[in-house]
């Protein structure tokens, strides 16, 4: 069967400091990727998605950025992280054409 | 532009009653809707879904409708337990080249009281 596996599940960082968080998937051949952040208050807001290797598309600008090195591996990461940047960050993962997709457990982004 | 919008922030149940979750869409091209529930610290959960061919989709206590000419959509759960607390997600997928790319509206928390 399929897994998600996305850490930490939480992390405090000070303002300016980099960011790097990483989601991976088991069981499953060229998987869709995205990755969401539901900030405080807020629903779920499309960041990034990756339809295969070094395929990246964002769906807004912002201070991160998204990276696929490996087929079932997706990486966020900013070189200096925002306030605003805190927020609760979701890697997903779908087959291709498929309606609905999984989601991992979430990092709890803190920044101070 | 928010496609899906879920006006109501919070809901509040008592348990054994019906629990209705309302959801709108502005994207005509939507051509699949799915229901996610999340609880706090953890990545939603798929629940339900319904494709914008029907209007009703059963699942156990877990009813979608889906009124296309409104482009309305809305959650059912009956009867509502105190397990059923949590945040509730509606999501449009437009399929094509979006496939699998949902869209989510602002999640509504649901509160079913013992």
């Amino acid at each position: 069967s399929q897994t998600i596996h996305q850490w930490p599940a939480t992390l405090v960082q000070p303002v300016g400091s980099p960011l790097s968080l990483e989601c991976t998937v088991e069981g499953t051949s060229n998987p869709n990727l995205y990755w969401y952040r539901q900030a405080a208050g807020r629903g779920l807001q499309l960041l990034f998605y990756s339809v295969g290797i070094g395929q990246i598309s964002s769906e807004v600008p912002q201070n991160l950025s998204a990276s696929r090195p490996q087929d079932r591996q997706f990486i966020l990461s900013s070189k200096k992280l925002l306030l605003s940047d805190s927020g609760f960050y979701l890697c997903a993962w779908s087959l291709k054409q498929a309606y609905g997709y999984t989601f991992g457990s979430g990092t709890r982004l803190t920044v101070v | 532009d928010q496609q899906v919008k879920q006006n109501s922030p919070s809901l509040s149940v008592q348990e054994g009653r019906i629990s209705i979750l309302n959801c709108d869409y502005t994207n005509s091209m939507f051509d699949y809707f799915l229901w996610y529930k999340k609880y706090p610290a953890e990545g939603p959960t798929f629940l339900i879904s319904i494709s914008s061919i029907k209007d009703k989709n059963e699942d156990g206590r877990f009813t979608v409708f889906l009124n296309k000419s409104a482009k309305h959509l809305s959650l059912h759960i009956v009867p509502s337990q105190p397990g059923d607390s949590a945040v509730y997600f509606c999501a449009g997928n437009a399929g094509g080249t979006s496939y699998g790319k949902l869209t989510f509206g602002q999640g509504t928390i649901l509160t079913v009281h013992p």
